[in-house]
């Protein structure tokens, strides 16, 4: 089955360590986007990516880094900078069609203490 | 303003009930709307898309488009304790590459 596959699901960081998230689909979409969503709070864009070795920021993007070496990977790391980093991490990918819709992965609870 | 505005609730309805559930957008250029439902602790699923003005069904779901008015709504017939989650509104806004904005929620709770 195509989808979206984010891991570890659950992740314990000890401040001061970066930390990298996983995100790996198999739609073929070109599009691929990080959120980060706070308790009570909506969505939240990180970074976002059209195509191959090109991303963007987001309206949230000090902190933290992304690349995209590959079509089906967008990995995102957690650096130290983040002031903080403790939240529910989605990732979601789109195809191209300018009305497509978000496919998200499962998410990954990144707690820092 | 914010770009996606929704009410945060929660929104109480008793079981058998029709759940409404509104989100206004700013930039009148936008083409695609879209609701999801998150559970609590989970991911958002789509449950319905809208690109047209009007309205579209697909089962117990309606969904409402006003782009003269820049709302889109959503309709629950017949609502269900399953039901209970956050409906979040995205909205694909215009630019340069597709940003897929999302409201903050409605906390929709169905009472049995």
């Amino acid at each position: 089955d195509g989808g979206i596959t984010q891991s570890p699901k659950y992740l314990f960081r000890k401040e001061g360590q970066n930390v990298t998230l996983s995100c790996e689909q198999n739609l073929n979409h070109d599009a691929m986007y990080w959120y980060r969503q706070d308790p009570g709070q909506g969505l939240r864009l990180i970074y976002y990516s059209q195509i191959v070795n090109d991303f963007q920021k987001g309206d949230i993007a000090e902190g933290y880094s992304v690349s995209r070496e590959k079509k089906e990977s967008f990995p995102l790391t957690v650096t130290s900078a983040q002031k903080n980093p403790t939240a529910f991490y989605l990732c979601a990918s789109q195809g191209q069609a300018f009305n497509s819709p978000l496919h998200f992965g499962n998410g990954t609870r990144l707690t820092v203490t | 303003q914010k770009e996606v505005e929704q009410n945060s609730g929660p929104l109480s309805v008793p079981e058998g009930a029709i759940a409404s559930l509104n989100c206004t957008y700013s930039d009148r250029g936008s083409q695609s709307f879209f609701w999801y439902r998150q559970y609590s602790g989970k991911s958002p699923e789509l449950i319905m898309s809208i690109y047209s003005n009007g309205d579209k069904e697909d089962g117990r779901f309606t969904a409402q488009l006003n782009k003269a008015s820049q709302y889109v709504s959503l309709l629950i017939r017949d609502s269900q304790p399953s039901d209970s989650a956050t409906y979040l509104c995205a909205v694909n806004m215009r630019g340069g590459y597709q940003k897929v904005t999302f409201g903050t929620g409605t906390k929709l709770q169905v009472i049995p």
